[in-house]
C-alpha cells in the first residue's frame, strides 16, 4: 500500500503570502492518479487539483499542483482569506483499486 | 450538476450494523464514466477511503475494513448504500459518500474524487 506524507502538518502565513504543501509518496505514483483536496470546517472536502496539475472547475489560477514520481506539491501564489483551511492528497492505486489520503496541511492565519 | 446526500442512523450501537444511504440527484448512477464511494473522517482526524461501486454492481473496498463492508446499488432508485458490521466506538466517524471519475484522456487514464455528498456523522455507542 502507498503511503502519502505532507509537510508541513500546519502552515502559518499571513493572507497576500505563498504557500507551497508538499506531497510525498512511499513509492512512486502515476501523476495522473494524483490529486489535491481543501476541506473548511464542517464542509465536505472541494476538488482543487486532478491529474497532479489539472485545475478543477471553478478553482482560481492561484491553485497550482506539480510533480511527479514520488514528490508533488500544491501552490498557493497569494493567499487570500478564504483560502485558510486543511488540504490533502490523495492518490490511486491501481493495481489494488485503492484510494488513499494524506493526513493534510492545515494552512491558518499568521 | 451532480448532488449526492447522505442519509441514516446518527447513532449506532457496538457491535450492530451501521447502514448509510447516498442519494444521487442530477445525474444517473448508472452513468458509464462514475464509480460511487464511501469515504469516512473521525473527528479532527483524516480521510480514509472504504470502498466504491460501479454501476454493474462491482465494488472494490479498504483491505483494512474489506471483511465488515458491503457497498450496494440500487439503479432503480439512484442509490447505493453502505453496511458495516461489528462497529466499534473506532467506527464513529463523519461518512461521505463521493463520485469518482473515472476517464481515459491525453494518453492516461484520470481519477478523482469530482462530487461529495454533505457527509453524515455517526456515533457508536451504547
Amino acid at each position: 500500500e502507498i503511503v502519502l506524507t505532507q509537510s508541513p502538518g500546519t502552515l502559518s502565513l499571513s493572507p497576500g503570502e505563498r504557500a507551497t504543501l508538499s506531497c510525498r509518496a512511499s513509492q512512486s505514483v502515476s501523476s495522473s492518479y494524483l490529486a489535491w483536496y481543501q476541506q473548511k470546517p464542517g464542509q465536505a472536502p472541494r476538488l482543487l487539483i486532478y491529474g497532479a496539475s489539472s485545475r478543477a472547475t471553478g478553482i482560481p489560477d492561484r491553485f497550482s499542483g506539480s510533480g511527479s514520481g514520488t514528490d508533488f506539491t500544491l501552490t498557493i501564489s497569494r493567499l487570500e482569506p478564504e483560502d485558510f483551511a486543511v488540504y490533502y492528497c490523495q492518490q490511486y492505486g491501481s493495481s489494488r483499486s485503492l484510494f488513499t489520503f494524506g493526513p493534510g496541511t492545515k494552512v491558518d492565519i499568521k | 450538476q451532480v448532488q449526492l446526500q447522505e442519509s441514516g442512523p446518527g447513532l449506532v450501537k457496538p457491535s450492530q450494523t451501521l447502514s448509510l444511504t447516498c442519494t444521487v440527484s442530477g445525474g444517473s448512477i448508472s452513468s458509464g464514466s462514475y464509480y460511487w464511494s464511501w469515504i469516512r473522517q473521525p473527528a479532527g482526524k483524516g480521510l480514509e477511503w472504504i470502498g466504491r461501486i460501479y454501476t454493474s454492481g462491482s465494488t472494490n473496498y479498504n483491505p483494512s475494513l474489506k471483511s465488515r463492508v458491503t457497498i450496494s446499488v440500487d439503479t432503480s432508485k439512484n442509490q447505493f448504500s453502505l453496511k458495516l458490521s461489528s462497529v466499534t466506538a473506532a467506527d464513529t466517524a463523519v461518512y461521505y459518500c463521493a463520485l469518482q471519475k473515472y476517464y481515459y484522456g491525453s494518453g492516461s487514464y484520470y481519477t478523482y474524487f469530482d462530487y461529495w455528498g454533505q457527509g453524515t456523522l455517526v456515533t457508536v455507542s451504547s
